[in-house]
């Protein structure tokens, strides 16, 4: 089945230690997106591919960084990860004029 | 983007017919009225999106008034599998990226 996949699912990781957080698909979507979920809360665009263009959100702090080095691929880079976010990250595609957007599992980063 | 106003929470039983309300008092002529689903622990998944009028699918109705000012999710005879909390967004319809900007959502727990 065509799909979001997400590894790891679970990730732990040391303050300060960087750390990245893969997501490919086998949809063939042109965009690809990265959100935050904090606990309790909704999920927060931190940026979206639109085919090889980034689209960084406002307030996305700077220690978050994303590649996309083909389609199929997308990968999240945390810097110098803080406590603060710990979270759950979910990746997300969709077709250019689609109506809905395909969320992976997601990968729930711990932060010691 | 127009900003969401829902429900925090709902409670209801097994076979019961469920809507959750929803407020847009500031969408936009290109504005979709989107919910999406979310499992503990799990990405949110896209239930249904309309326009105007009512749209129903196998799993849920929309219905909008005509001023689309509003929407309610209706979601007939619940069972316990669809205990989780619904997200209603409002989304511009443009041929690029989908920006979601997910609201504080409405946590429906379904009891036996």
């Amino acid at each position: 089945d065509a799909m979001v996949i997400q590894n790891p699912r679970y990730q732990v990781t040391q303050f300060g230690k960087p750390v990245t957080l893969s997501c490919s698909q086998t949809l063939n979507h042109n965009v690809m997106y990265w959100y935050q979920q904090k606990s309790s809360q909704a999920p927060k665009l931190l940026f979206h591919y639109y085919d090889k263009d980034f689209n960084n959100e406002a307030d996305t702090p700077d220690n978050f960084q994303s590649r996309r080095p083909n389609t199929s691929f997308c990968f999240l880079d945390i810097r110098s990860p803080g406590l603060g976010d710990a979270a759950m990250y979910l990746c997300a595609t969709s077709r250019v004029g689609g109506d809905e957007q395909f969320f992976g599992p997601g990968t729930r980063l711990t932060v010691l | 983007l127009a900003k969401t106003t829902q429900p925090i929470s709902m409670d209801s039983y097994e076979g019961q017919e469920v809507n959750i309300t929803c407020s847009h008092n500031n969408i936009a002529t290109n504005d979709y009225i989107t919910w999406y689903q979310q499992f503990p622990s799990q990405g949110p998944r896209f239930i249904i999106q309309g326009y105007k009028t009512k749209v129903t699918n196998e799993v849920a109705s929309l219905f909008i008034p005509a001023d689309r000012k509003s929407s309610t999710l209706s979601l007939p005879r619940v069972s316990l599998s669809d205990t989780a909390v619904y997200y209603c967004l409002v989304v511009p319809r443009f041929q690029g990226a989908q920006k979601l900007v997910f609201g504080q959502g409405t946590r429906l727990t379904i009891n036996p």
